[in-house]
């Protein structure tokens, strides 16, 4: 069976610093990867994916992902937080092999500080 | 605006009680899914349809029977309500079953069972 984990319940950093939200993943066969973000109240949004090609993914908002296979990770990153990022993030895995179910992290709460 | 509208927003039901909750898209997708979502337990699928015509369970079926009307439509109903169905519910769609594609969402269903 497929999982995700998102080891950070929580993440802190300061306005214009960068930051990472880490995903690990566990896949019987290949990856296929989603980021999503959920603000107060409102339901999640694609932020990006990675599918097959280069490990760096670049998505919405200035977001970015990095693929390893051998450390089996999806971490995001942004070079340069702001306020607004302030948000929920979940990291998704997709079944290559069951109608396309997703099975998400638990989801790490990103507080960007002015 | 395109995209996947959840009805009711809010719901209070007594212990005991039914209802069936709506999920619509206008994007002509073919792939529709049903989530609640838990504090600390991330997104939990509950049923998911792959195509117009088929439904099937997800991770946590019990207690609850969905209905795929037609293309756009896509409803979950509990027949007799439970204080542990207390949960925001998430409606999603995709264009296919294929990991190639990230979800939309509904921006959900705030269900309190008293």
């Amino acid at each position: 069976a497929q999982s995700v984990a998102q080891p950070e319940d929580q993440v802190n950093v300061a306005e214009g610093n960068p930051l990472t939200v880490k995903c690990t993943y566990s896949v019987s066969g290949n990856p296929y990867l989603f980021w999503y973000v959920q603000y107060p109240n409102r339901g999640l949004q694609f932020l990006l994916k990675y599918i097959t090609g280069d490990n760096l993914v670049k998505g919405s908002y200035g977001f970015e992902a990095e693929f390893n296979k051998s450390q089996t990770s999806f971490h995001l990153k942004k070079p340069s937080a702001l306020v607004s990022d302030s948000a929920l993030y979940f990291c998704a895995v997709r079944d290559n092999t069951n109608a396309g179910k997703s099975t998400f992290g638990d989801g790490t709460t990103l507080t960007v500080k002015p | 605006n395109a995209g996947v509208t959840q009805t009711p927003k809010f719901q209070v039901l007594k212990t005991g009680q039914s209802m069936t909750l709506q999920c619509a898209q206008d994007m002509n997708h073919n792939s529709m899914y049903w989530y609640r979502q838990d504090p600390g337990m991330g997104l939990r699928l509950i049923y998911y349809s792959a195509s117009e015509g088929t439904t099937d369970k997800g991770e946590v079926p019990n207690g609850y029977n969905v209905s795929r009307l037609n293309k756009r439509e896509f409803s979950l109903r509990l027949e007799s309500a439970a204080p542990s169905q207390t949960s925001v519910y998430f409606c999603a769609s995709s264009e296919s079953d294929r990991v190639a594609y990230g979800y939309t969402f509904g921006s959900g269903t705030r269900l309190t069972v008293v």
